[in-house]
């Protein structure tokens, strides 16, 4: 049973925070995701990372970092925390769909960020 | 890049009735389709797939169809019950690429009144 857990279900920051949102996956998968999910506009992907240490850029990368130094663990950093940026934070996996692994996505239960 | 279209926005319907969700994708080289469901404060799961090369899936109650030249699929719920009740996202992405993207549509709220 695939498992994908985040560091926090609930974080509240202040402006001007770094701010830390983790993510473990215990499926050995090569693809890791952040997204964030606001109402009306669906999920949106921040970064992602199809192997250790790469990361690329996705839709709405400005204001946020992320870091990936062991297969099993995405980090998520706000370097300064904005209130702009409180939101539902949702981590997800996958495998890259060889050797007949399906390339399913599967959820972390999010990580929801009030910054005041 | 891919850009994927989700209508309705919410749907009501009654309990027993069918339920239809469609989707329109933009990249004609997006090969695999999958469907979320998402309970009010869980995460979303994979309720059902469909890759380019099939027309049809079912599932139980549940069924997708892809019309590749169109450029949409739909989900199909049968006889709906009140725990259909959720957000339900489509998404497109390329298979067998290393990166194994999903572009998500922006959601429908279902609601199944008893």
């Amino acid at each position: 049973d695939v498992k994908v857990t985040q560091s926090s279900r609930y974080l509240v920051k202040r402006t001007g925070e770094k701010v830390f949102l983790e993510c473990v996956q215990d499926m050995d998968h090569e693809n890791m995701f952040w997204y964030r999910q606001d109402p009306g506009l669906g999920l949106r992907l921040i970064y992602f990372s199809y192997d250790v240490k790469m990361k690329e850029k996705g839709d709405i990368p400005e204001g946020y970092s992320v870091s990936r130094e062991k297969k099993e663990r995405f980090s998520l950093i706000l370097e300064s925390a904005s209130t702009n940026q409180t939101s539902m934070y949702l981590c997800a996996s996958s495998s890259r769909g060889y050797r007949g692994r399906k390339e399913t996505q599967y959820f972390g239960p999010g990580t929801r960020l009030l910054v005041l | 890049g891919e850009n994927v279209e989700q209508h309705p926005s919410t749907l009501s319907v009654q309990e027993g009735d069918s339920a239809v969700i469609k989707c329109t994708y933009s990249d004609s080289a997006s090969n695999y389709f999958p469907w979320y469901k998402q309970e009010l404060g869980k995460r979303p799961q994979l309720i059902i797939d469909i890759r380019s090369n099939v027309g049809e899936k079912k599932d139980q109650r549940i069924a997708v169809t892809l019309n590749k030249t169109a450029k949409h699929f739909s989900l199909h719920i049968t006889e709906t019950q009140p725990e259909d009740s959720a957000v339900y996202f489509c998404a497109a992405s390329r298979y067998g690429g290393s990166q194994g993207n999903l572009i998500f549509g922006k959601g429908t709220k279902l609601s199944v009144k008893p």
